[in-house]
């Protein structure tokens, strides 16, 4: 298996504009989580999903994110508009019935 | 819900010394116990788990845990640490869901 994978691994936009990342889940798991990651507040859970349908959101930070998960196989996080702040590192992981998470690659988003 | 406290937020230690990074869980529940490993820019990786049987689980790299029920603890123990082991540790619990610690910077210095 391919692992976790995340696109784009880079974006920079400017502030206000839309703002997509994508995520593959591994295979065959149940459950998909986002991250954030950053220096000041460390790792952040935002929301996850069981069997493709949110589980938990109160992470999400306000109403500008929104995740949707429209098949087993496909996840976004979609911040619009987007401001400096929410420059971070974007991580998506997968799991199997609550056991280890795998984590993907990562995406770096910066905000200018 | 379940909380997980990682006690120390960094760790320096000099090479081929022994460390030892804590994590307490507390859960009213069952739990899986995870350590993760982030090295500079790259994501977390799985470093090892507890889900059920031995309370002692080890790591290819020479990391150890052990799940103290009675403690509510999952230390991470390496005998020897090499300067390629400075990273970020995570602690993790899994029962009615999944939390993270705040994370360990372990920092090996010649």
């Amino acid at each position: 298996d391919a692992g976790v994978i995340q696109s784009p691994r880079h974006e920079v936009t400017e502030m206000g504009q839309e703002v997509t990342l994508r995520c593959k889940p591994i295979s065959g798991h149940d459950y998909l989580f986002w991250y954030r990651q950053t220096m000041m507040r460390g790792l952040e859970l935002l929301i996850y999903f069981n069997n493709n349908v949110p589980i938990d959101d109160s992470g999400m930070p306000e109403d500008r994110f929104s995740a949707k998960m429209p098949n087993a196989s496909f996840s976004t996080l979609k911040i619009q508009p987007s401001e400096p702040r929410d420059s971070a590192v974007y991580f998506c992981a997968s799991s199997f019935r609550r056991r280890e998470q795998f984590f993907g690659p990562g995406t770096r988003l910066t905000v200018l | 819900a379940q909380s997980v406290t990682q006690l120390d937020s960094q760790v320096p230690v000099f090479e081929e010394a022994p460390v030892e990074l804590r994590c307490n869980y507390s859960s009213s529940v069952s739990v899986y116990l995870f350590w993760y490993v982030q090295y500079p820019n790259q994501g977390l990786q799985l470093l090892l788990k507890y889900l059920s049987g031995s309370t002692l689980v080890e790591s290819i790299n020479g990391f150890e845990a052990e799940f103290n029920k009675s403690q509510t603890s999952f230390h991470l123990r390496k005998p020897s640490v090499h300067i390629s082991d400075t990273a970020e540790y995570f602690c993790a619990v899994s029962a009615n869901d999944m939390r993270f610690g705040a994370g360990t910077r372990l920092t090996v210095k010649p």
